[in-house]
């Protein structure tokens, strides 16, 4: 049982470039979401899934795109990479029990 | 909206001593309050959670917390620090405990130094 997988763990963009940060999960969750950690702020929710083909903005969405083709799969498209989105980005899922389960993480340098 | 106010971004505890973690929280709702870890490099673990039963919860890893409702606070306890329990822990507040789809809001988190 993996539980939610990450990749990559770590990359560095420039400034204007575009990626996909990937996340799967294998644990039948509907609910999948994506949070940056800054130092000193915590996480804060970028966008949330409660089933595919159902997405929703957090509280940081700007710069960032998500869809939800399948259950397993949550991907992270930043559009236009800026510095301000130098960050650890975590996705998490939750299958209704009050528990999420995070993956270990994408460190995400933009020069 | 909730929010969530963790007391002190840095703690140091000597191993052996009493760790105490500070949480204050709001929320417009009966609250479901989560206290999870984070360990150098890896994602964020759930030590415990409270939804509304018991006001003392347990948790892995000797750990506990109080539900003050009077007070709103949830502060993490242990009472004996281990070298282990070096990492960083995050206070989250939600809405909802069961449905999915419930959106945690997290605290600032507190970074628990433990010295030999």
């Amino acid at each position: 049982n993996a539980g939610v997988t990450q990749t990559p763990k770590f990359q560095v963009l420039k400034t204007g470039q575009s990626m996909t940060l990937q996340c799967a999960q294998d644990m039948n969750h509907e609910y999948m979401s994506w949070y940056r950690q800054d130092p000193g702020m915590g996480l804060r929710l970028i966008h949330y899934s409660v089933g595919a083909g159902i997405t929703d903005q957090g509280e940081v969405p700007n710069g960032y795109n998500v869809s939800r083709s399948t259950t397993e799969d949550f991907p992270l498209r930043l559009l236009s990479a800026a510095p301000s989105q130098t960050s650890v980005y975590f996705c998490a899922s939750e299958g209704g029990q009050g528990g999420y389960t995070f993956g270990s993480g994408t460190r995400l340098t933009v020069v | 909206a909730q929010s969530v106010t963790q007391l002190g971004s840095h703690v140091s505890v000597s191993e052996g001593a009493l760790v105490l973690l500070r949480c204050n929280y709001s929320s417009s709702v009966p609250p479901y309050l989560f206290w999870y870890v984070q360990y150098p490099n890896q994602g964020l673990q759930l030590l415990l959670k409270y939804t509304s039963a018991a006001t003392l919860v347990k948790g892995i890893n000797g750990f506990e917390a109080e539900f003050k409702k009077s007070e709103t606070s949830f502060h993490l306890t242990k009472p004996s620090a281990h070298m282990s329990d070096a990492a960083e822990y995050f206070c989250a507040v939600s809405d909802s405990a069961w449905a999915a789809g419930n959106k945690l809001t997290f605290g600032g988190g507190t970074r628990v130094l433990v010295k030999p």
